[in-house]
């Protein structure tokens, strides 16, 4: 199985911060990969797929790149209802993975 | 509007089964492939398995920690997805959300969740 790394783990941001998380694949995915934004209580939410393609509906706020495997989300002015945690997927190869998740905290 | 309601979750003992539904509106529902993913409690996403179209035959996949014990299974005439569970073990405790499988086979579409306890 690709095993998904994401970093940090957690981060503390303020209201207007730009903010990154990266994702690293054990083995190269090209650019099959998601990131999801899940809200407590809530299902996840598509935000980017295709490594770097918005989701309808996403706020343009919110971007990713990468290829390969190495990947990054990046919201580029963090907002109040920004504040969650963040899981990137691949979808390369059977069995889809998520990253263990990172948790976005208001400093 | 895309919408997707998972029914059918509840407490049952280790070694019980359950079957679990989905039920979807909004978009052509035989078009898609459709996925189980699970989450336990405080922990992260976990992919459970996915049913292809009519069109890829209903092939399914499996993650290893169910295959054999779970099935996914469809009805595009009721536009309804299900996941029958057997042989449950406490680990299997987590909410199970079906989804929408799309662009570069990405979730797009996430149903709310529904909890599956497994306790003696």
């Amino acid at each position: 199985d690709i095993q998904m790394t994401q970093s940090p783990s957690s981060v503390s941001a303020s209201v207007g911060d730009r903010v990154t998380i990266t994702c690293r694949a054990s083995q190269g995915i090209s650019s099959w990969l998601a990131w999801y934004q899940q809200k407590p209580g809530k299902a996840p939410k598509l935000l980017i797929y295709a490594a770097s393609s918005l989701q309808s509906g996403v706020p343009s706020r919110f971007s990713g790149s990468g290829s390969g495997t190495d990947f990054t989300l990046t919201i580029s002015s963090l907002q109040p209802e920004d504040f969650a945690t963040y899981y990137c997927q691949q979808a390369n190869s059977f069995p889809p993975t998520f990253g263990q998740g990172t948790k976005l905290e208001i400093k | 509007e895309v919408q997707l309601v998972e029914s059918g979750g509840g407490l049952v003992q280790p070694g019980g089964s359950l079957r679990l539904s989905c039920a979807a509106s909004g978009f052509t529902f035989s078009d898609h492939y459709m996925d189980w993913v699970r989450q336990a409690p405080g922990k992260g996403l976990e992919w459970v398995g996915r049913t292809r179209n009519k069109a890829n035959s209903y092939t399914t996949e499996y993650a290893a920690s169910v295959k054999g014990r779970f099935t996914i299974s469809r009805d595009d005439s009721k536009n309804s997805l299900y996941l029958q569970m057997n042989s449950l073990k406490t680990e299997d405790t987590a909410v199970y959300y079906c989804a929408r499988v799309g662009h570069i086979a990405a979730l797009d579409y996430w149903g709310q969740g529904t909890l599956v306890t497994v306790s003696s």
